[in-house]
């Protein structure tokens, strides 16, 4: 069974810093894509970052690129997320996903972000 | 981006009933690279389609996508009560991999 596990996430300021960590367990971590996909409070799902399974490649939604930084360790099965100069628009659930083709096939039960003085 | 737009934004339906979704997109989804989610509260989304019209592992035959192009549609032939959820489209084919705002399909 697939199992991902958000952590990371908590109350910071504007412009501060986050890094979020998702440990994957029961799939083939260097083989998958992985994503994050977050939910603000009431909201849809707004796709934030992708990456390849060799870590190559990232992808990043318009209004996180410059910000964000995506990367894993294959040999920690971890995906990262760095989040910088964090907004009040950045609070959201965000979720670590396991991508099958570009979908996300498997989901974390999230982790939430709160950006607030 | 591409946009996707979902309509409609809730649909009242009682338990039996037929569901049709609808996900248009603003540009056209390269190899009908789109993908549906139902979303139940406090729960994480569950993948049930992708590649327009191919079900996720385990996800009952009640459930059926189609589409091409801009046009795609997620169909629910006969509404059980763990099917009142939110469902969202989302098109895979390009960065960045976008979201529609999402149906609420609930009890009429």
């Amino acid at each position: 069974e697939v199992q991902l596990l958000e952590s990371g996430g908590g109350l910071v300021q504007p412009g501060g810093s986050l890094r979020l960590s998702c440990a994957a367990s029961g799939l083939s971590f260097s083989t998958s894509g992985m994503s994050w996909v977050r939910q603000a409070p009431g909201k849809g799902l707004e796709w934030v970052s992708g990456i390849t399974s060799d870590g190559g490649t990232t992808y990043y939604a318009d209004s996180v690129k410059g910000r964000f930084t995506i990367s894993r360790d294959n040999s920690k099965n971890t995906l990262y997320l760095q989040m910088n100069s964090l907004r009040a628009e950045d609070t959201a659930l965000y979720y670590c996903t396991r991508d099958q083709g570009w979908e996300s096939a498997d989901w974390g039960q999230g982790t939430q972000v709160t950006v607030s003085s | 981006e591409n946009v996707l737009t979902q309509s409609p934004g809730t649909l009242s339906l009682s338990p039996g009933e037929r569901a049709t979704l609808s996900c248009r997109a603003s540009q056209s989804v390269g190899k009908n690279y789109v993908a549906w989610y139902q979303q139940k509260p406090g729960q994480a989304p569950r993948l049930l389609i992708y590649d327009a019209s191919s079900r996720a592992t385990g996800v009952p035959d009640r459930f059926s996508g189609s589409g091409s192009g801009t046009e795609f549609t997620l169909t629910i032939s006969r509404l059980e009560p763990e099917d009142f959820a939110v469902y969202y489209c989302q098109q895979c084919a390009t960065s960045p991999r976008t979201f529609g705002q999402g149906t609420k399909v609930e009890v009429k």
